[in-house]
């Protein structure tokens, strides 16, 4: 099974911290995303990333930035964080396969939930 | 992308069917219908896709219309470990790789009561 580890389950910062979310995973797969989800707002996404050292902005991605130097590993950086930037972060990965269509089947890790104080 | 339709919530017993409808009437002939689910505290998990064809896998079965514009995804023997909001997503296929913004919208809440 596909496996796509995030660092932290919970992770509490202050507001102007540098934050790091790491998120690993281990099924060789290209693409790779990072999502908040909030009551009422759903998940959306922040950034994604197709292949290493390339990223694309999501819905959402003032005040964040990401760097994907491994295949494996895509890290989101909150540059200074904010109260606004409490949230629950999901990262997933998905498999690029035309012919199986899996684009769009992402594996999801279990979230970092962030606090910003 | 097409937008689709689900109930809000529904109820199943322990041990039957879930039957979880979601409508799809503007889809297009190269958009995909995927359902997802997301059991409280936990990332959303991938339960199955298909394009036109009935599909079935060890999780669920997945019925799209002939007319492909709803589908039903069919949980056969419900657990209480099976509670959880249950997305179904329609995307195109993008030949370039992920089209990046798997909109998940608000679902259905199955409740699966002893």
């Amino acid at each position: 099974d596909v496996k796509v580890t995030q660092s932290s389950r919970y992770l509490v910062k202050r507001t102007g911290e540098k934050v790091f979310l790491e998120c690993v995973q281990d099924m060789d797969h290209e693409n790779m995303f990072w999502y908040r989800q909030d009551p009422g707002l759903g998940l959306r996404l922040i950034y994604f990333s197709y292949d290493v050292k390339m990223k694309e902005k999501g819905d959402i991605p003032e005040g964040y930035s990401v760097s994907r130097e491994k295949k494996e590993r895509f890290s989101l950086i909150l540059e200074s964080a904010s109260t606004n930037q409490t949230s629950m972060y999901l990262c997933a990965s998905s498999l690029v396969s035309v012919r199986l269509a899996t684009n769009e089947k992402l594996f999801f890790g279990s979230g970092t939930q962030l606090s910003v104080l | 992308d097409a937008k689709t339709t689900q109930p809000p919530s529904m109820d199943c017993a322990e041990g039957r069917a879930a039957n979880l409808p979601c409508n799809h009437s503007t889809i297009s002939g190269n958009e995909y219908v995927y359902w997802y689910r997301q059991i409280h505290s936990q990332g959303p998990q991938y339960i199955i896709h298909g394009l036109k064809n009935n599909e079935t896998n060890e999780m669920a079965s997945l019925i799209i219309t002939e007319d492909r514009k709803s589908s039903t995804l069919i949980l056969p023997h419900a657990t209480l470990r099976d509670t959880a909001v249950y997305y179904c997503i329609v995307r195109a296929m993008n030949y370039g790789g992920s089209q990046g913004n798997l909109i998940f919208g608000k679902g259905t809440k199955l409740s699966v009561k002893p």
